[in-house]
């Protein structure tokens, strides 16, 4: 695509269920990255991807939030135990790794209920 | 780490006037500073862009200037339009591995 595709749009869980949200970084993109953003604020890091691996993970809350890149394109963030602290819009950007530019993806609402 | 912060929290200015929005940051390190524009509803978009080494950048009717010494950057908007009307986002980085972000500033710009 031409884009930062994120998936789902919005997703609405119960305390206590696991999630998994998707994003499609830019074909060829070898950085990606995951920000969460609550209502007001600026984006918070999670996690930076160089490639499949995880170069920084330092943002991540806790042990419940763990995100992978298997193939070094397409990654996945999980959050297990949901709580109701953790809803936000949770962003994915991607990078080229010869360009300082990040393209942000439309984000993924988090509803935890 | 980095701690970026920014003001004012909301703008109004009418229509063809001026905007300015205003970032400090804490670590001497980064040396990469960008703004980006959020539309409701959807992902920032980076909009202009500043490198350490560079004190200036204008692209059009925006504008950027570094004060490394002070640690503060700004973002200039001239003839501002209705379609300017957003949140304006800070960011800076040393080693872009993680971005840290203002709070972000609400420019409403009034017909």
């Amino acid at each position: 695509g031409a884009g930062v595709s994120q998936t789902p749009s919005n997703k609405v869980t119960e305390k206590g269920k696991y999630v998994e949200l998707r994003c499609d970084p830019i074909s060829g993109h070898t950085a990606l990255y995951w920000y969460r953003q609550s209502l007001g604020q600026g984006p918070e890091f999670l996690i930076y991807f160089q490639g499949t691996g995880a170069a920084d993970d330092s943002g991540l809350p806790n042990d419940r939030f763990f995100a992978v890149r298997p193939e070094g394109s397409v990654s996945t963030l999980k959050i297990q135990r949901t709580e109701r602290g953790d809803s936000a819009v949770y962003l994915c950007a991607s990078r080229s790794g010869s360009t300082t530019e990040a393209f942000f993806g439309q984000g993924t609402r988090l509803t935890v209920v | 780490g980095e701690n970026v912060e920014q003001h004012p929290s909301t703008l109004s200015v009418q229509e063809g006037d001026s905007a300015v929005i205003k970032c400090t940051y804490s670590d001497s390190a980064s040396n990469y500073f960008p703004w980006y524009k959020q539309e409701l509803g959807k992902g920032p978009q980076l909009i202009i862009d500043i490198r350490s080494n560079v004190g200036e950048k204008k692209d059009q009717r925006i504008a950027v200037t570094l004060n490394k010494t002070a640690k503060h950057f700004s973002l200039h908007i001239t003839e501002t339009q209705p379609e300017d009307s957003a949140v304006y986002f800070c960011a800076a980085t040393d080693n872009f591995n993680k971005f840290y972000f203002g709070s972000g500033t609400k420019l409403n710009v009034k017909p």
